[in-house]
C-alpha cells in the first residue's frame, strides 16, 4: 500500500531533550515536506526536501532541522525541545517538487508535547 | 506574499442541505489552488485541486470547487451534505515562485447533523 508512515504518533518530551519523529514514505516521491498544525493558523511548513541532498527551509524553521540521506526517509530533528513546539506534525510527500499539478500524501501526524 | 484565507471556523449543515466552504486568495498572477480533508485522527486527504482550465473542478466523494478570479475565491461546494462529510476542510495555494512551497488556510470544521 502507498502510504506516509509517522513514527512515533504520540511523544511528550521535556524542555531540551533532543527528539527525532521519522517520516518515511514508500512511493518513490522525490519531494517531501514537514508541516505542523495549530489552532487557528491552519498547517505551516517547517521545511522541505527536493531530493536527497537537498532541503529548504519553509516559513517556520527556527529550532528545527532535517536531513535527506535517502529518498524515503525525511526525519524531523529537534535539538533542544521547547514548549512552543507543542504542536501537531505531519509529513508530506508527493512525485516532484517541480510539477504544479503534484499533489502531496500525508502521513497520519505526530502530537509532540513538550512540558 | 501568497496566502489563502478561510473565513469560517465552523459551518453546520444539515444532512441532505448543499454546503459551501469558502476560501479566498491573494497571489500575484494565476494560482495553483488546493482542498484537503482532514478526518478526526488523521492525515490530510486531496479532494481536488485547480491549476488551470474550467472553472468548476470536480473531486473526490462528490465535491467541487469553483474558481472565481474576479473575486479571488475558491469555495468548495457539495450539492447533497452526508454526515460522515463532517471533518476539519483545509483550502492551500503553491507558490508560484517556488513550487516547493505551500501555504493553508487555518480551516473550517464542517459539521453535518443528521
Amino acid at each position: 500500500e502507498a502510504q506516509v508512515t509517522q513514527n512515533p504518533r504520540y511523544l511528550i518530551t521535556v524542555t531540551g531533550k533532543k527528539l527525532t519523529v521519522t517520516c518515511s514514505q514508500n512511493m518513490n516521491h522525490e519531494y517531501m515536506s514537514w508541516y505542523r498544525q495549530d489552532p487557528g493558523l491552519g498547517l505551516r511548513q517547517i521545511y522541505y526536501s527536493m531530493n536527497v541532498e537537498v532541503t529548504d527551509k519553509g516559513d517556520v524553521p527556527e529550532g528545527y532541522k532535517v536531513s535527506r540521506k535517502e529518498k524515503r526517509n525525511f526525519p524531523l530533528i529537534l535539538e533542544s525541545p521547547s514548549p512552543n513546539q507543542t504542536s501537531l506534525y505531519f509529513c508530506a510527500s508527493s512525485p516532484s517538487g517541480r510539477r504544479s499539478t503534484d499533489t502531496q500524501y500525508f502521513g497520519p501526524g505526530t502530537r509532540l508535547t513538550v512540558l | 506574499a501568497q496566502s489563502v484565507a478561510q473565513p469560517e471556523d465552523q459551518v453546520n449543515v444539515a444532512e441532505g442541505n448543499p454546503l459551501t466552504v469558502k476560501c479566498t486568495y491573494s497571489v500575484s498572477g494565476n494560482p495553483y489552488l488546493f482542498w484537503y480533508v482532514q478526518y478526526p485522527n488523521r492525515g490530510l486527504q486531496f479532494l481536488l485541486k485547480y491549476i488551470t482550465g474550467d472553472n468548476l473542478v470536480k473531486g473526490s466523494y462528490g465535491f467541487e470547487a469553483e474558481f472565481n478570479k474576479s473575486q479571488t475565491s475558491f469555495h468548495l461546494k457539495k450539492p447533497s451534505a452526508l454526515v460522515s462529510d463532517s471533518a476539519l476542510y483545509f483550502c492551500a495555494v503553491r507558490d508560484l515562485y517556488n513550487f516547493n512551497k505551500f501555504y493553508f488556510g487555518s480551516g473550517t470544521k464542517l459539521n453535518v447533523k443528521p
